[in-house]
């Protein structure tokens, strides 16, 4: 079935540090892929995302890159804030037949200290 | 924009009791998921609907029972709640297979069984 790992945290970082969460996948065909972020108290909010290969997905600073040969989509941040800390997960999208629901990591805790 | 509202966003119930979380999701969305998710857990994939028929089913209990209703909001019924019940209780909205693109999600509904 389809799967998604992620590293585990927390990843605590000073503010202005570079950041990069690892996530691979596995599934058949072609999945859409996403990041999630989720603040403390809140909701899950769709950061970014690709639904192709070589696609790169941006959103408020983030990037991360669809890797096929790689089975990757790994979220970097250039310089990273403290309002940035918040749990992130990564999560692919698969359609076949009426199989449809996005499939989630285990979720990143990114910590940034002033 | 008018996003996914769910309610009630805090809910205390004791065990063997019933609960009903509702989801109303955004204008012209077909397509309603429901998640949990536990403390310090990714989100698990519960059930979903398509046009007020399910469509998918995950990780849902036989004593929890959902329906779409014909305005498309959705309603999970908990019945004989156990402790282990306690989590945030997502839901997500889509238009048809706009699950690709990723969902929005509702701020979800805090449930505590004491």
């Amino acid at each position: 079935g389809n799967s998604v790992t992620q590293m585990e945290g927390p990843v605590t970082l000073s503010e202005e540090a570079f950041l990069t969460i690892n996530c691979t996948y596995t599934a058949t065909g072609y999945p859409s892929l996403f990041w999630y972020v989720q603040y403390p108290g809140e909701g899950l909010q769709l950061l970014l995302k690709a639904t192709k290969a070589d696609d790169k997905g941006s959103n408020k600073g983030f990037e991360a890159t669809y890797r096929k040969e790689t089975t990757s989509f790994h979220l970097e941040k250039g310089s990273v804030q403290v309002s940035d800390s918040a749990v992130y997960f990564c999560a692919l999208y698969r359609s076949s037949g009426g199989y449809q629901k996005v499939t989630f990591g285990i979720g990143t805790k990114l910590q940034v200290i002033p | 924009a008018a996003g996914v509202i769910q309610s009630p966003r805090h809910l205390i119930k004791e065990k063997r009791e019933t609960a009903t979380l509702k989801c109303y999701p955004i204008p012209r969305h077909d397509t309603v998921y429901w998640y949990q998710q536990g403390p310090g857990q990714d989100p698990q994939f519960l059930i979903s609907f398509y046009e007020k028929m399910q469509s998918d089913k995950g990780s849902i209990p036989d004593r929890f029972s959902a329906q779409q209703f014909s305005d498309y909001h959705s309603e999970l019924n908990m019945s004989s709640l156990e402790l282990g019940d306690s989590a945030l209780y997502f839901c997500a909205s889509s238009l048809g297979g706009g699950g690709a693109y990723g969902y929005t999600f509702g701020s979800g509904t805090r449930l505590t069984v004491v």
